[in-house]
């Protein structure tokens, strides 16, 4: 089975700290993303990656920055929190070839104090 | 990108058939038709996709109008298990990486013991 793992379910930080969020997938998969999701806006795409060192913007990449340094991770950074980043994050991995099924992790729940 | 429009909540007892309508009157002819879902406290599961002609797996089957500007979503015996928020996706079939998925609010399906 495919596994997304996500570095922490929950986190708690203070406004202006740096926060890293990590994503690991054991699938050797070439895509990998970043959404968060908020009640009454559904899911929406932060970043994303299609390989090794190369990144492109989402839809709200605004005040985030990603590092995929390997190909099972892909880290999720937010330079300065603010209390408007408080939200649950997934990430999700896709395959090169069968692109069908995005495979997603359980989601980090931050709150930014 | 093509928009889908879900009812907000549906609501099935459990053993009994749940059919989960989608309405994509902008579809394009290159669109395939996703359906994930997310189970509570976790991150979204691939469920069924499809592009023209009816297509069943383990979970579910998925129904597309002849005119592909609605589907179902068909759960043959819904258990409590699949008390969840359904998504509804319309996905291009892009020739770059991105293969990003746009999720809207969805249907938050209750079943009843």
């Amino acid at each position: 089975d495919v596994k997304v793992t996500q570095s922490s379910r929950y986190l708690v930080k203070r406004t202006g700290e740096k926060v890293f969020l990590e994503c690991v997938q054991d699938m050797d998969h070439e895509n990998m993303f970043w959404y968060r999701q908020d009640p009454g806006l559904g899911l929406r795409l932060i970043y994303f990656s299609y390989d090794v060192k190369m990144k492109e913007k989402g839809d709200i990449p605004e005040g985030y920055s990603v590092s995929r340094e390997k190909k099972e991770r892909f880290s999720l950074i937010l330079e300065s929190a603010s209390t408007n980043q408080t939200s649950m994050y997934l990430c999700a991995s896709t395959s090169g070839t069968r692109r069908d099924t995005q495979y997603f992790g359980p989601g980090t729940r931050l709150t930014v104090l | 990108d093509a928009k889908t429009t879900q009812p907000n909540s549906m609501e099935s007892n459990e053993e009994e058939p749940v059919h989960l309508p989608c309405n994509h009157s902008t579809i394009s002819g290159t669109d395939y038709i996703h359906w994930y879902r997310q189970l509570p406290s976790q991150g979204p599961e691939y469920v069924i996709h499809g592009l023209t002609s009816n297509v069943n797996n383990r979970m579910a089957s998925l129904a597309i109008a002849e005119d592909r500007k609605s589907s179902t979503l068909i759960l043959h015996r819904a258990t409590l298990r699949d008390a969840a928020v359904y998504y509804c996706i319309l996905r291009g079939y892009l020739m770059d990486s991105s293969y990003k998925l746009i999720f809207g609010s969805g249907t938050r399906l209750l079943v009843r013991p």
